[in-house]
């Protein structure tokens, strides 16, 4: 069964506090990797796509990075606004659903001043 | 500005009753999805259509329906026979099915009581 587990659940993080988010997934062919911001309340905010192991992509104090198995939101320096819950998401290759997102349950981050 | 409307953003109905929620976009977006949010657990598709006129079930359509008159518009309508409507519903769109970006609306939060 296709399945996305995202990890730690809940990260908190003194400012500047440098830190990773994971994401793994089991899926039997990989289209893309998606990370996502959402702010309470709100809809997600679509931050990176990753296609193929071994790609990175960067956004300010975020880099995302993708192997075989698992890919990583690295957030260096964090800032309170960068608090929210981090969804990632993992679109398959096969099937009748072909580009339908699978979602983890996020990570959601606090950052302390 | 291009983007994705959801209207309202707070609705509340009584157990019973059938309650429509709404989704534009001005994109020009073929595909369209809806998804359910709850606490705790990852974002479930619903329903998804990839062009006017077709629509076809996700992993949780029970107790729902929707429409697709027109490319802009994916309205979803809540069944009296869905058993646990209260949950933050969420409409997102994309180029086409299988494209890789998904964008997302502000969401709706529905209370039945």
């Amino acid at each position: 069964e296709d399945q996305v587990t995202q990890s730690p659940e809940a990260l908190r993080l003194q400012e500047g506090e440098s830190s990773s988010l994971n994401c793994s997934y089991t899926v039997s062919g990989l289209r893309g990797l998606f990370w996502y911001r959402q702010d309470p309340g709100k809809g997600p905010e679509f931050l990176f796509t990753l296609y193929s192991a071994g790609e990175e992509k960067e956004k300010e104090r975020l880099k995302a990075t993708l192997t075989k198995k698992e890919s990583f939101l690295h957030i260096t320096a964090p800032k309170p606004e960068d608090s929210a819950t981090y969804l990632c998401a993992v679109q398959v290759n096969y099937g009748g659903s072909q580009g339908n997102l699978i979602f983890g349950k996020g990570t959601k981050l606090s950052v302390k001043p | 500005d291009g983007g994705i409307t959801q209207s309202p953003k707070y609705l509340f109905r009584k157990e019973g009753q059938n309650v429509t929620l709404s989704c534009e976009q001005n994109l020009n977006h073929d595909a369209m999805y809806w998804y359910r949010q709850d606490p705790g657990q990852g974002l479930r598709l619903i329903y998804y259509s990839q062009i006017v006129n077709d629509f076809q079930k996700g992993d949780i359509a029970e107790g729902y329906s929707v429409s697709r008159e027109k490319k802009e518009s994916f309205p979803l309508t809540v069944t009296s026979a869905q058993k646990n409507p209260t949950a933050f519903y969420l409409c997102a769109s994309s180029t086409h099915l299988g494209s890789y970006e998904q964008y997302f609306g502000p969401g709706t939060r529905l209370t039945v009581t």
